[in-house]
């Protein structure tokens, strides 16, 4: 199993660009979310799925789209990138609700 | 905000030596979840604790929960120089809904040979 891939590994853009960040997983997990992680901080939420076209928002949603047409794959769309989306995004997935989560090994985006 | 507190944000220690991280949080919580990032790479769950337990053990690693103070720690017992990585808690709030974990800003685990 891959379990969950998360493409490309490494992304610059300049402002204003608009990218998708690719996100898939293998397993069958219902549960798939985005965060953010920022030198010395956590990771913070950015959206997140509970199944197949059912998604909300998390705690830095702006600037963010995603849509979830299949259980397999979660994108998630800079609309309109900026210098403060520069961070390393990673994705995850989780098959049972109140369960641990499998990430992906991340995106690293800069924005210039 | 973030819900989860790591102390201390970095600890440097001896191989063969244990290494204790805390985690405090904000709200009440259906669980509370440990993970690990090696350097320049994802983060791998370790071991999760329902708010109905206290203790919990997997190997070398034992969670404790104390949800009157709002608090865990993470026993790594006999380190070893592979456990070298920043370690992360995440609670799932009781309310709002679950698949949202939330995270600290983490504790940086050095262990040298």
């Amino acid at each position: 199993n891959a379990g969950v891939t998360q493409t490309p590994k490494f992304q610059v853009l300049k402002t204003g660009q608009s990218m998708t960040l690719q996100c898939a997983q293998d397993m069958n997990h219902e549960y798939m979310s985005w965060y953010r992680q920022d030198p010395g901080m956590g990771l913070r939420l950015i959206h997140y799925s509970v199944g197949a076209g059912i998604t909300d928002q998390g705690e830095v949603p702006n600037g963010y789209n995603v849509s979830r047409s299949t259980t397999e794959d979660f994108p998630l769309r800079l609309l309109s990138a900026a210098p403060s989306q520069t961070s390393v995004y990673f994705c995850a997935s989780s098959g049972e609700p109140y369960n641990g989560y499998t990430f992906g090994s991340g995106t690293r985006l800069t924005v210039v | 905000s973030q819900q989860g507190e790591e102390d201390p944000q970095a600890l440097s220690i001896q191989e063969g030596e244990n290494a204790t991280m805390n985690c405090s949080y904000k709200t009440s919580i259906n669980n509370l979840q440990w993970y690990r990032q090696n350097s320049g790479r994802g983060l791998v769950h370790l071991i999760l604790i329902r708010s109905n337990e206290r203790e919990k053990h997997s190997g070398r690693l034992r969670v404790t929960l104390d949800t009157s103070k709002k608090s865990s720690s993470l026993l790594i017992t006999a380190s070893r120089a592979a456990d070298t990585a920043s370690y992360f808690c995440a609670t799932v709030p009781f309310s709002g809904g679950y698949n949202k974990l939330i995270f600290g800003a983490g504790t940086r685990l050095a262990v040298h040979p």
